[in-house]
């Protein structure tokens, strides 16, 4: 079946530093990956998507490549703020189905 | 206003009672989720619908009924409340489109005792 795999957390930076989240999937099919933001208290809200191989989702200064070869999707952004700390979920869903499967979620904590 | 809403965003109860978390949309999708979620284990599916009247079960169903009162209104139940419930509960919609995003609500964080 369909999965997604994400580093563990927590990971914990200085502010301005490069952060890289990883996330790999195995799917049947050709699927749909997404990032998630999950801030305190609050639900997840849609950081970037992308549809096809080698599309490249950005917002708000993070980025990711759907890399079909390697079946990744990483998480990067060049200067992270403290504001960034939260919790970030990898998904993916395929065309026909109902189903998004989520990965585990990884805490970054940014330190001033 | 938020495009999905849940109520109440907590609550804490005792075993055995009967507790219903509620979901209302604005964003006129079709699709319709409730999930829980708890520590290390991500995002589980509880029950999903595609329209009023098609209702399925997700992977943990077990002590969770639902009822889609309307296209925009989607209610999770626990008849019986145990405490292994205790969680964080999140509905979420979708269009009936492949491969769109899904749209959250805030959460429910439910206690029970």
């Amino acid at each position: 079946g369909n999965s997604v795999t994400q580093m563990e957390g927590p990971v914990t930076l200085s502010e301005e530093a490069f952060l890289t989240i990883n996330c790999t999937y195995t799917a049947t099919g050709y699927p749909s990956l997404f990032w998630y933001v999950q801030y305190p208290g609050e639900g997840l809200q849609l950081l970037l998507k992308a549809t096809k191989a080698d599309d490249k989702g950005s917002n708000k200064g993070f980025e990711a490549t759907y890399r079909k070869e390697t079946t990744s999707f990483h998480l990067e952004k060049g200067s992270v703020q403290v504001s960034d700390s939260a919790v970030y979920f990898c998904a993916l869903t395929t065309s026909g189905t109902y189903k998004y499967i989520f990965g585990t979620g990884t805490r970054l904590k940014v330190l001033a | 206003d938020a495009d999905v809403t849940q109520t109440p965003r907590n609550r804490i109860t005792k075993t055995g009672k009967r507790i219903m978390l509620e979901c209302s949309q604005t964003k006129g999708h079709d699709r319709m989720y409730w999930y829980r979620q708890d520590p290390g284990l991500g995002l589980r599916l509880i029950y999903y619908s595609f329209d009023v009247k098609d209702i399925n079960k997700g992977e943990i169903s077990d002590g969770y009924s639902v009822s889609r009162q309307a296209q925009a209104k989607f209610s999770l139940s626990l008849e019986s409340a145990i405490p292994n419930q205790t969680a964080l509960y999140f509905c979420a919609t979708s269009p009936g489109i492949s491969n769109q995003p899904q749209h959250f609500g805030d959460g429910t964080r439910l206690s029970i005792l």
